[in-house]
């Protein structure tokens, strides 16, 4: 069965402090990785998909890395416009459209 | 109107009501979805459907009901709902094109969800 875990469950940081959001995935063929980002009371908002390992994208102060067990979301210097919780799904090569999603990382970054 | 939107934002229904909530899609997408969204729970996907027609059943109970009427709108009908059903459910929608090699290449794009509090 697929599975995404996401680490730390929160993470506070001061602004301009960077630091990296994991997600550790098991998955029967790796068809895509995404990372999305949700604010309260929103729905999730796309940043990033990954497709192979060694892929990385970046936009503004994130990027978003791939390997074959596990992706990361590194923020840097973040700002407190960046809190928010950062979801990590994969899909898998099955043919299914179903995204398996991990809980989240709620980071918040202090000004 | 850009996007994906969903109405109403906020619901709260008694046990015995009906209900239904509405999506819309104005990305020119072919897919939609429908997710529950509960707390310390990750997204559980409900319902796929493709060219309007569902594709994907994931063990929903028969109290929630879809209807894709065409490929811009996806409704959740909802009635004799339990408390335990009280979620932000989300809507999606995706491009389903087939890139090189047969892989398929789509994101999902969400709605901002309906608020739902059953009593």
């Amino acid at each position: 069965e697929d599975q995404v875990t996401q680490s730390p469950e929160a993470l506070r940081l001061q602004e301009g402090e960077s630091s990296s959001l994991n997600c550790s995935y098991t998955v029967s063929g790796l068809r895509g990785l995404f990372w999305y980002r949700q604010d309260p009371g929103k729905g999730p908002e796309f940043l990033f998909t990954l497709y192979s390992a060694g892929e990385e994208k970046e936009k503004e102060r994130l990027k978003a890395t791939l390997t074959k067990k596990e992706s990361f979301l590194h923020i840097t210097a973040p700002k407190p416009e960046d809190s928010a919780t950062y979801l990590c799904a994969v899909r898998n090569q099955g043919g299914s459209e179903k995204l398996v999603f991990g809980k989240g990382t709620k980071l918040t970054v202090n000004p | 109107e850009t996007g994906v939107t969903q109405t109403p934002r906020h619901l709260v229904m008694g046990m015995t009501n009906k209900k239904s909530l509405k999506c819309e899609q104005h990305l020119g997408h072919n897919a939609m979805y429908w997710y529950k969204q509960s707390a310390k729970k990750p997204l559980e996907l409900m319902f796929v459907y493709s060219l309007e027609e569902r594709v994907e059943n994931n063990s929903v109970p028969s109290r929630f009901s879809p209807e894709c009427p065409n490929s811009s709108h996806l409704f959740l009908h909802l009635h004799t709902l339990q408390p335990e059903d009280s979620a932000l459910y989300l809507c999606a929608s995706s491009q389903r094109d087939r890139g090189l090699a047969g892989a398929i290449k789509e994101t999902q794009y969400f709605g901002p969800g309906t608020r739902l509090l059953v009593l």
